[in-house]
């Protein structure tokens, strides 16, 4: 069984902060992806990464920045946190497309 | 443009009737697939249904299905016999470009609500 691991289920932090989410798979798959999801948007991508070391901007990278160290671990970072950061974030993972798995969601409130 | 649009924000339905939840999309791309996620209030994505552009027939998953209209290029889910369990939200999916690889991402609508009634 794939696993979609997420360091969090709920978060809260205060402006400024520096925040780390991490994300971890077990299929060995190349790979990686991190969304944001809000009401009324749907999901939205922020940073992808298809191999180690490797990382693309997606729709909304601004205020992010990720890290992929190992295969099996996906890091989105909030340099500085903001108000308008407060999210549910999502990370998914894959071989095929059509296989897309998904963690959790870390639940992240910025005061 | 958008290209993937959910018109419906919020759908209810009786238990035991069958409910459609409508998506389009838009692509130039001729190889692309698009997929149903149902999302519980627990927050996980579930994956329910595929169906690739060049499947000729629509996708089917027990009481899922995938009405495929391409030349509309709609990609409506079908519940068939509702259940409580089934009250969630929504999402449609699309991606384009070749199967494997890398960096085949997904682009999501705006998702549906689908409250289940007795």
């Amino acid at each position: 069984d794939v696993k979609v691991t997420q360091s969090s289920r709920y978060l809260v932090k205060r402006t400024g902060e520096k925040v780390f989410l991490e994300c971890v798979q077990d299929m060995d798959h190349e790979n990686m992806f991190w969304y944001r999801q809000d009401p009324g948007l749907g999901l939205r991508l922020i940073y992808f990464s298809y191999d180690v070391k490797m990382k693309e901007k997606g729709d909304i990278p601004e205020g992010y920045s990720v890290s992929r160290e190992k295969k099996e671990r996906f890091s989105l970072i909030l340099e500085s946190a903001s108000t308008n950061q407060t999210s549910m974030y999502l990370c998914a993972s894959y071989y095929r497309v059509d296989e897309q798995f998904f963690g959790p969601g870390t639940r992240l409130t910025v005061l | 443009a958008q290209k993937i649009t959910q018109t419906q924000p919020g759908m209810f339905v009786q238990e035991k009737e069958a409910v459609t939840l409508d998506c389009t999309y838009d692509t130039s791309d001729p190889s692309y697939g698009l997929f149903w996620y149902k999302q519980p209030s627990s927050g996980e994505m579930i994956f329910l249904i595929y169906q690739g552009s060049y499947d000729q027939q629509n996708a089917t998953e027990g009481r899922y299905s995938l009405n495929f209209q391409k030349a509309r290029k709609s990609a409506n889910l079908v519940i068939s016999a509702s259940q409580l369990g089934d009250s969630a939200m929504y999402f449609c999916a699309m991606r384009e470009g070749r199967l494997t690889g890398g960096g085949n991402k997904l682009t999501f609508g705006t998702g549906t609500q689908l409250k289940v009634e007795l």
